[in-house]
């Protein structure tokens, strides 16, 4: 089966630190460009971050920059997001997500890990 | 910076009727790259189109998305009760900020 798995989320104190992790299953992980997407609680979707199936292209939404830092394992089917210095506005459900070769949609989205961000 | 705007934010309709959602950019895009997705409550948002135009993989027919330039349109003929859910557009790293369909 064709799967994104996320884990990794949980509750954060602001200035406080997580690491995302999302494992590829039944596809050939390392020809995928990776993103992950985040969704606040009632709001909407939000793109965070890019990498290339090489590593070595990668960006962030403005938001994030200087903050989290994303990376890939292709040896190992993993894809991580390194969150630092968070803050309550990155509370969200953080989806790990494919991109589709030709058409650069988002056609395989994991089920999300839920960040909470609180003292 | 592009933006995406949909339109209406909540579209009320009933089971068996016609639905058609907007999205706007705010410069022209390229038809090739704007997607559109579907997400129901507690769930994954799911690819429903691509491309402006191709429906995704198991996605039915009643689906339809069409558009081009700055001007784009999702369709959903005959209602069905599963859809009723908040509607997405997307190019690149772009969301519109969504409609919701809800059960008149």
């Amino acid at each position: 089966e064709v799967l994104l798995v996320e884990s990794g989320g949980g509750l954060v104190k602001p200035g406080g630190s997580l690491r995302l992790s999302c494992g590829a299953f039944g596809f050939t992980f390392s020809s995928y460009i990776i993103n992950w997407v985040r969704q606040a609680p009632g709001k909407g979707l939000e793109w965070v971050s890019s990498i290339s199936t090489d590593s070595r292209s990668i960006y962030y939404t403005d938001s994030v920059k200087g903050r989290f830092t994303i990376s890939r394992d292709n040896t190992q089917n993993l894809v991580y997001m390194q969150m630092n210095s968070l803050r309550g506005e990155d509370t969200a459900v953080y989806y790990c997500v494919r991109e589709d070769v030709i058409t650069k949609s988002f056609g395989l989205w994991g089920q999300g890990s839920l960040v909470t961000v609180s003292a | 910076e592009l933006v995406l705007r949909q339109s209406p934010g909540t579209l009320s309709l009933s089971p068996g009727e016609r639905a058609t959602l907007s999205c706007r950019a705010s410069q022209s895009i390229s038809s090739t790259n704007l997607a559109w997705y579907q997400q129901k409550p507690g769930q994954a948002p799911r690819l429903l189109i691509s491309g402006t135009s191709i429906r995704a993989t198991g996605i039915p027919d009643r689906f339809s998305g069409s558009g081009s330039g700055t001007d784009f349109t999702l369709t959903i003929t005959r209602l069905e009760p599963e859809d009723f859910a908040v509607y997405y557009c997307q190019r690149y790293g772009t969301f519109g900020q969504g409609t919701k369909l809800e059960i008149k």
